[in-house]
């Protein structure tokens, strides 16, 4: 499974936009690149899934670079109920999630 | 109308017991999961579950035993608890199991602390 490296932590402040990038230099062909994100005591939660190129929907955009070694999450201007945990992660043809680190967002008031 | 739902929310409990923990799903998911989160937030799957049959058996000690009566419901037992079981079990289920890229969707989570 393709390892993933994203950034410990992120500061923010409300209203801002904040892109997460994070490298997955080892993707495969099949594998598909998502996103979850974790409040505090709860279970992590999809937020978007790309394969290339932009995905959008109502929460984020997810740009995917045409060698798919990296992508970036953008979320458009944040509040602080955005305040989270944002995993990304790699998958295909394997059942298995492999959860990372995870990137911790703080946004300020 | 929770979609994944786990029982107990917390456990506290001595070293050397035997204690269970109950996921539920009413999303008519074909597959369910266990996760450990442990208290550097890292979230690694234990056991997967497809229409009740074992898919997925990562190297967990074998203290801890998944039952799953029906395809709606995995529970997890751990026997002679040991201090360094204490952490956040979720539980996920997703439609089919059958690809790294469908959604899985996450209980709240059962906070277990071994004393």
């Amino acid at each position: 499974l393709a390892k993933t490296t994203q950034p410990i932590s992120m500061d923010s402040y409300e209203g801002q936009e904040v892109n997460i990038t994070c490298s997955h230099n080892n993707i495969a062909t099949n594998d598909y690149i998502t996103w979850y994100q974790q409040f505090p005591s709860q279970g992590p939660r999809f937020i978007i899934q790309g394969y290339k190129t932009k995905v959008t929907n109502e929460v984020a955009s997810l740009f995917i670079p045409a060698d798919r070694k990296s992508s970036t999450l953008s979320l458009p201007r944040v509040s602080l109920s955005d305040t989270a945990v944002y995993y990304c992660l790699v998958g295909g043809s394997e059942v298995k999630l492999i959860f990372g680190t995870g990137t911790r967002l703080q946004v300020f008031p | 109308d929770t979609a994944v739902s786990q029982t107990p929310k917390y456990l506290v409990t001595q070293m050397g017991n035997d204690k269970s923990i109950k996921c539920e799903q009413n999303l008519g998911h074909d597959t369910m999961y266990w996760y450990k989160q442990d208290s550097k937030k890292f979230l690694k799957i234990m056991f997967s579950y497809n229409n009740k049959e074992l898919i997925i058996n990562e190297t967990v000690p074998n203290r801890f035993s998944p039952k799953s009566p029906d395809k709606a419901h995995l529970n997890l037992h751990i026997n002679s608890l040991e201090l360094g079981d204490s952490a956040v079990y979720f539980c996920a289920s997703s439609p089919t199991g059958t690809s790294g890229s469908e959604t899985q969707y996450f209980g709240p989570g059962t906070r277990l602390l071994v004393l």
